[in-house]
């Protein structure tokens, strides 16, 4: 079984720019997660979406962050415009949802903000 | 609001010995699962063992086990035998409520196996 695929794996960019990061969760995951992880930090959540509706995002910065996840199935998180603060490694994670919380992860995007 | 507290930002230990990471937690609910995750220098956070609130016995599995104590709200995991392979971030992390998906996660503690 395939696991959580995220690209890119690495991303450098000047502050003020946009970033965008792509994740394919495990098939038939319902759930799709988007954690931040600042380094010597544990993940915090962004985002998460039950098929294709947001479930909480209730800790995603909206004025400068975004994401979708159309027909259920693959998702987009988008940065715009990005400030030095934004410099964290951004996972996917889904789950399937009769399982007890169980997440996958992927390895991640990390993003240098300069 | 739910939060876990992990208090060793780092720990060194000799191989083949045991290792007890330690995770408390703060919930009002009384339905919760707990999570531990390593998380090795390619970054993938990958599960480790869980425990639910109402479970009777301490889950195990292989080396891992994880020691529950549910009126001091801790549950600290234990290696066994450790082994080098074992050196990384490791991740306390909690679900509560009955259904709810979103886990919170500690801060975690770096765990450094030396030969």
């Amino acid at each position: 079984e395939a696991g959580v695929a995220q690209s890119p794996r690495y991303k450098i960019i000047e502050k003020r720019q946009s970033v965008a990061f792509w994740c394919n969760p495990i098939s038939g995951h319902a759930t799709l997660y988007w954690y931040q992880q600042i380094l010597g930090q544990g993940p915090k959540l962004l985002i998460q979406f039950q098929n294709n509706g947001v479930v909480d995002d209730s800790q995603l910065p909206k004025d400068r962050f975004s994401a979708e996840r159309l027909k259920g199935v693959d998702s987009t998180l988008k940065i715009q415009p990005a400030k030095l603060e934004d410099s964290a490694v951004y996972l996917c994670a889904s789950s399937f949802r009769k399982a007890p919380g169980e997440l996958f992860f992927g390895e991640g995007s990390r993003l240098t903000v300069l | 609001a739910q939060k876990i507290t992990q208090t060793q930002p780092g720990m060194f230990v000799q191989e083949k010995e045991a290792v007890t990471l330690d995770c408390t937690y703060d919930t009002s609910d009384p339905s919760y699962g707990l999570f531990w995750y390593k998380q090795p220098s390619s970054g993938e956070m990958i599960f480790l063992i869980y425990q639910g609130s109402y479970d009777q016995q301490n889950a195990t599995e292989g080396r891992y086990s994880l020691n529950f104590q549910k009126a001091r709200k801790s549950a600290n995991l234990v290696i066994s035998a450790s082994q080098l392979g074992d050196s990384a971030m490791y991740f306390c992390a909690m679900r509560d409520g009955q259904g709810a998906q979103k886990l919170v996660f500690g801060q975690g503690t770096r765990l450094t196996i030396n030969p």
